[in-house]
């Protein structure tokens, strides 16, 4: 059975950093592009990064460009998500995904992030 | 970007009745859509994509139609199960762009 576990998530001030984690367990991890996508509260979703199976090509939208980081291991069949100078309209759930034919196949449970003074 | 417009932002239903969502897209996407569902409190769950291939496991009451900009979720007996929040995502350019969701409750 596919399993994606993220952690990491919780309060942070605007400008700091937060690294978030994925876990993936059912599947062969190393085969797969990997996303993560978020969720405003009560809002819609929102696509943030995607990385390409060897970790070589990764992709952003301009909202978090420059600022974020998704990188993978593929050994520990892990995707993380390196997250700086936040901003209060980057507080949402996270979820990372698999990635697959431009869809997003599998979605881990999320993690909460709240940017915040 | 291409943007995804959808409705209605939410509707109700009675039980079996037959529901359609749709959604427009600001350019043609070649059928590469996908519908998502989203139960409150869990992530989201890809039931069609290709705008029209059910993913595995999903029921088939449920069926996606469309071509160019236009496409459409439809529910062919409407069960309890079903009240939830559905996403359209174009697959057809960076970046993958989703409609705002459709609230869907049971009447």
């Amino acid at each position: 059975e596919v399993q994606l576990v993220e952690s990491g998530g919780g309060l942070v001030q605007p400008g700091r950093s937060l690294k978030l984690s994925c876990a993936a367990s059912g599947f062969t991890f190393s085969n797969y592009y990997m996303a993560w996508v978020r969720q405003a509260p009560k809002k819609g979703l929102e696509w943030v990064a995607t990385i390409s199976t060897s970790g070589s090509r990764t992709y952003y939208p301009d909202s978090v460009k420059g600022r974020f980081t998704i990188s993978r291991d593929n050994a520990k069949s892990s995707l993380y998500l390196q997250m700086n100078s936040l901003k209060s309209e980057d507080t949402a759930t996270y979820y990372c995904a698999i990635f697959r034919y431009g869809y997003f196949d599998y979605w881990g449970q999320g993690v909460m992030v709240t940017v915040s003074s | 970007d291409i943007q995804m417009t959808q409705s209605p932002a939410s509707l109700s239903a009675s039980l079996g009745e037959t529901v359609s969502i749709e959604c427009l897209a600001s350019e043609g996407i070649s059928n590469d859509l996908a519908w998502y569902q989203q139960k409150s409190g869990k992530s989201p769950q890809l039931l069609i994509y290709a705008a029209s291939r059910l993913q595995d496991g999903v029921p088939s009451r449920f069926s996606g139609s469309g071509s160019g900009t236009r496409y459409s979720l439809k529910i062919s007996g409407m069960q309890p199960e079903d009240e939830a929040d559905y996403f359209c995502q174009q697959s057809y350019k960076y970046p993958p762009t989703f409609g705002a969701g459709t609230k869907l409750e049971l009447k």
